[in-house]
């Protein structure tokens, strides 16, 4: 079993500062993806990451692929209180097809103080 | 409707009934998930369905039962369930089985409670 440690478990922070949380695993993944869930919902998918070394940016939110494939980390830039939530990463695991297996890490849960 | 649908939004159970969850997508997605989600867990993977066939079962408990019936919808039939069983139940879509890479549409899930 792949698994994905993130951290921190929880963070709270004040509107307009900025964050990153991070995302690590020993093992290495064909992709990782970062879902946002607020309470009573489902994850929402933000991004996709495949390739190591790989950077996205989504608007004030920065996403990172480590060179190995084996880490992420997503940055929030000037926070607002619409960014409250559980970040969740997931993984693809690098063994091939017919893996069904997309692993979740526990989450970071957030929240924005006005 | 769009997206991923689950029915009920709540629902609380005696450990002697026997209940159901719906799930439909009209995404056209070819594979649908069943997950369980608890406090201070990862999202644990129950159930996997690729085009109407079971492809996967996490070593879930017999009180559990899937049941998909064509690629758009996806049932859980609960009985005898236990306190401990009491979770967010989600379900998710994905164009292909295994497709991890590009993303799970997930529903709002069921909150279940069993006193």
């Amino acid at each position: 079993t792949q698994l994905l440690e993130q951290s921190p478990q929880f963070l709270s922070i004040q509107e307009g500062e900025n964050l990153t949380v991070y995302c690590n695993s020993s093992s290495v993944f064909s992709s990782l993806q970062w879902y946002r869930q607020e309470p009573g919902e489902g994850p929402v998918l933000l991004v996709t990451v495949v390739t190591g070394g790989e950077v996205k940016k989504l608007k004030r939110l920065t996403f990172q692929f480590g060179d190995a494939r084996k880490d992420s980390s997503l940055h929030i830039t000037a926070a607002q209180p619409g960014d409250t939530g559980l970040y969740l990463c997931a993984g693809t695991p690098y063994s091939g097809a017919g893996s069904y297996q997309l692993t979740f890490g526990k989450g970071t849960k957030h929240s924005v103080i006005p | 409707e769009t997206g991923v649908t689950q029915t009920p939004r709540h629902l609380v159970m005696g450990m002697t009934n026997k209940k159901s969850l719906k799930c439909e997508q009209h995404l056209g997605h070819n594979a649908m998930y069943w997950y369980k989600q608890s406090a201070k867990k990862p999202l644990e993977l129950m159930f996997v369905y690729s085009l109407e066939e079971r492809v996967e079962n996490n070593s879930v408990p017999s009180r559990f039962s899937p049941e998909c019936p064509n690629s758009s919808h996806l049932f859980l039939h609960l009985h005898t369930l236990q306190p401990e069983d009491s979770a967010l139940y989600l379900c998710a879509s994905s164009q292909v089985v295994g497709q991890g890479g590009r993303g799970y549409t997930f529903g709002s899930g069921t909150r279940l409670t069993v006193v």
